[in-house]
């Protein structure tokens, strides 16, 4: 069954550091997610992808965040200057373009500031 | 905008018994609602999907969910917990072509 690969699996990192998590979404899907869950907490939405461009993004995806499409498979979400309550589970999901179904998540990254 | 709300942040059950995980919901146009569940240090699980057809929909691990469209809710069940179902529980939302809007999360916690 396709999946969502995402990696690393844990990063540690130290304020202000830049961050870069990878996703490789499944091959024919068209549309990217990033989700970000602090620790046992609410799964929350930072932003979704489509067509090379952000389709929609929450307050939580500030000028410190990016994502990038560099070359047709990988998913990138950049953090510029992390802060320590950037510390959190990452999640990469994608669909399908007639997908009216769930998205297929990743299993996540684990990022630690300290 | 959608929205999804799980009132209770904690579930206990004994096991064999049976087990509701409530949420509502609220969109514009027509739901899709989902159950994800998480399993410590694990990604999110699909469990189950509302699309459209008949309420009550069955998913994984003998879990199923009834959509109630009066009341706006979609609540989770399974007539005999087990052990192995504790977890965190999230519901979801779209509305097309809306993205994802997941709710709190509930806590089950089933004791033997």
């Amino acid at each position: 069954e396709p999946e969502v690969t995402q990696t690393p699996s844990h990063q540690v990192t130290q304020m202000g550091q830049e961050v870069i998590l990878r996703c490789v979404p499944i091959s024919n899907h068209l549309y990217f997610y990033w989700y970000r869950q602090i620790l046992g907490q609410k799964v929350e939405f930072l932003v979704s992808f489509y067509n090379n461009e952000i389709s929609e993004k929450s307050e939580i995806f500030d000028d410190q965040f990016s994502v990038e499409r560099p070359d047709g498979s990988n998913f990138t979400l950049k953090i510029r200057s992390t802060k320590l309550e950037d510390s959190a589970m990452y999640f990469c999901a994608s669909r399908g373009l007639d997908s009216i179904y769930g998205y297929t998540f990743g299993s996540g990254t684990r990022l630690t500031v300290v | 905008a959608q929205s999804v709300a799980q009132p209770e942040d904690q579930v206990n059950v004994a096991e064999g018994n049976p087990l509701t995980v409530k949420c509502t919901y609220s969109v514009s146009g027509n739901p899709y609602l989902f159950w994800y569940v998480q399993y410590p240090n694990r990604g999110l699980q699909f469990l189950l999907k509302y699309i459209t057809g008949d309420n009550l929909v069955k998913g994984s691990y003998g879990f199923e969910a009834e959509f109630n469209k009066s009341q706006t809710s979609f609540h989770l069940k399974k007539p005999s917990a087990l052990v192995s179902d504790s977890a965190l529980y999230f519901c979801a939302v779209r509305d097309h072509p809306g993205d994802m809007r997941f709710g709190a999360g509930t806590r089950l916690t089933v004791k033997p």
